[in-house]
């Protein structure tokens, strides 16, 4: 089945980087985008990021742009999403997603539903 | 960008009602591009309806989406013990920087 794993939770200082993994399984990994999702403690989803496992081409939010990379390793079907320079207000789940709408090629890459999600990664921000 | 405004915020309902719960856009959401996923305390969203009305696979019927333009609708037929949680609308057919929206949730409880 298609499956979604994240690496565990972290813990950072304001002012470093923290990297999340996401291995896909289950299905041809750059047959489709994965999509970056996240939500603050108590407070709904805020969409972060959007990447092409097809070409890697990306789409950042504009709240995180400049602060975030996103990028697949496709040898071992995971993708990462990298966040820079965090701020107290980081702190949050990071959910990956596989974004669904049709396959990947070298003409487009659909940008539909996210089907599964990962299961989350707990980041704190914490002096 | 699209903004997402969800109504009612909380929907206090017992087992067995019918759930009515709406999603509005601030513009006309493209082909439809409207997603509802369901989230339950210390899980993931798990998605229910993709294409504004179509069930995602295992989704029970007694789910159904409806709409289009900007406003759209999830119907839970008869509520059951489970489906007590946060319902999240989506839209997926803006053009970059924001592809992706999410509108804020509606919560339903148990009256």
């Amino acid at each position: 089945q298609v499956q979604l794993v994240q690496s565990g939770g972290e813990v950072k200082k304001p002012g470093a980087s923290v990297k999340v993994s996401c291995k896909a399984s289950g299905y041809t990994f750059t047959s489709y985008g994965i999509s970056w999702v996240r939500q603050a403690p108590g407070q709904g989803l805020e969409w972060m990021g959007w990447i092409s496992a097809y070409n890697g081409n990306t789409n950042y939010a504009q709240k995180v742009q400049g602060r975030v990379t996103m990028t697949t390793d496709t040898s071992t079907s995971t993708a990462y999403m990298e966040l820079r320079s965090l701020r107290s207000d980081d702190t949050a789940v990071y959910y990956c997603g596989r974004v669904g709408g049709g396959y990947c090629s070298s003409t487009s890459c659909p940008r539909g539903w996210i089907d599964p999600w990962g299961q989350g990664t707990l980041v704190t921000v914490s002096s | 960008e699209i903004v997402l405004t969800q109504s009612p915020g909380t929907l206090s309902l017992s087992p067995g009602e019918r759930a009515t719960l709406s999603c509005r856009a601030s513009q006309s959401v493209s082909s439809s591009s409207l997603a509802w996923y369901q989230q339950k305390p210390g899980q993931a969203p798990r998605l229910l309806i993709y294409a504004a009305s179509s069930r995602a696979t295992g989704i029970p019927d007694r789910f159904s989406g409806s709409g289009s333009g900007t406003d759209f609708t999830l119907t839970i037929s008869r509520l059951e013990p489970e489906d007590f949680a946060v319902y999240y609308c989506q839209q997926y057919g803006s053009s970059p920087p924001s592809l992706f929206t999410f509108g804020p949730g509606t919560t339903v409880d148990i009256k």
